[in-house]
């Protein structure tokens, strides 16, 4: 079974620098998706940015883009330039196929702070 | 467009209580998801639907039972609540399962069962 490990309960980092989120991932499957999601106080899940396991390029969305090690089922996230607004729960998700839908399987989330 | 949308925000329960979770989207989506986010754990799949009429079941699906007469909403109910069932329970829909689609979330329900 696919699971999804964040071992990073809460990261804390300083306005303005640039800190980077764990995951790590078990899989048997070659052709899968990775999200990062974030989850503010408003339990909104917003999606932060999606990586396809068949590139090798890393994704990138403005201040955010992952290091995937896909040997290594590795998927950690950095974000540049934090903002206060950046702060929230953060959650590793790994998307499979099942009977012709797609589910997430999700990590148990990183809480970050982000210090004024 | 509102997204997705789940009535009510938070609700109490007593054991054995029943009640209908309410999740709609307006983006015409074929796939509507339940999930439950307990304490410490990332969220996890009740219940799924790949198109209007159908349901399935996903990771956690005892206690609960769900329907989609419309293809806009996908209702999640509980017949006889329990105090494990107190969660934060989110909504997700999606077009369908191509190379860039994603799932778009609700914004919770938070529910106790006392």
């Amino acid at each position: 079974a696919q699971t999804v490990t964040q071992s990073q309960p809460e990261m804390s980092v300083q306005e303005a620098e640039t800190v980077t989120l764990s995951c790590t991932y078990d899989t048997s499957e070659s052709d899968y998706y990775l999200f990062w999601y974030k989850q503010p106080p408003s339990r909104q899940m917003i999606l932060v940015i999606r990586q396809e396991a068949y590139k090798q390029q890393n994704a990138t969305e403005n201040r955010f883009s992952v290091n995937f090690q896909k040997a290594a089922k590795s998927f950690s996230l950095k974000i540049s330039d934090s903002q206060l607004g950046d702060a929230a729960m953060y959650f590793c998700a790994y998307r499979r196929v099942i009977q012709g839908a797609q589910k997430l399987v999700f990590g148990q989330g990183t809480r970050l702070t982000i210090n004024p | 467009n509102a997204g997705v949308t789940q009535t009510p925000k938070f609700r109490v329960l007593k054991t054995g209580q029943s009640m209908t979770l309410l999740c709609a989207q307006d983006m015409n989506h074929e796939y509507m998801y339940w999930y439950r986010q307990d304490p410490g754990m990332g969220l996890r799949l009740i219940h799924y639907s790949v198109g209007e009429g159908t349901t399935a079941k996903g990771e956690v699906p005892d206690g609960y039972n769900v329907s989609r007469l419309k293809k806009q909403n996908f209702l999640l109910g509980l017949e006889s609540a329990a105090p494990s069932q107190t969660s934060v329970y989110f909504c997700a829909s999606s077009y369908f399962w191509t190379v860039t689609d994603t799932q778009y979330f609700g914004p919770g329900t938070r529910l106790t069962v006392l």
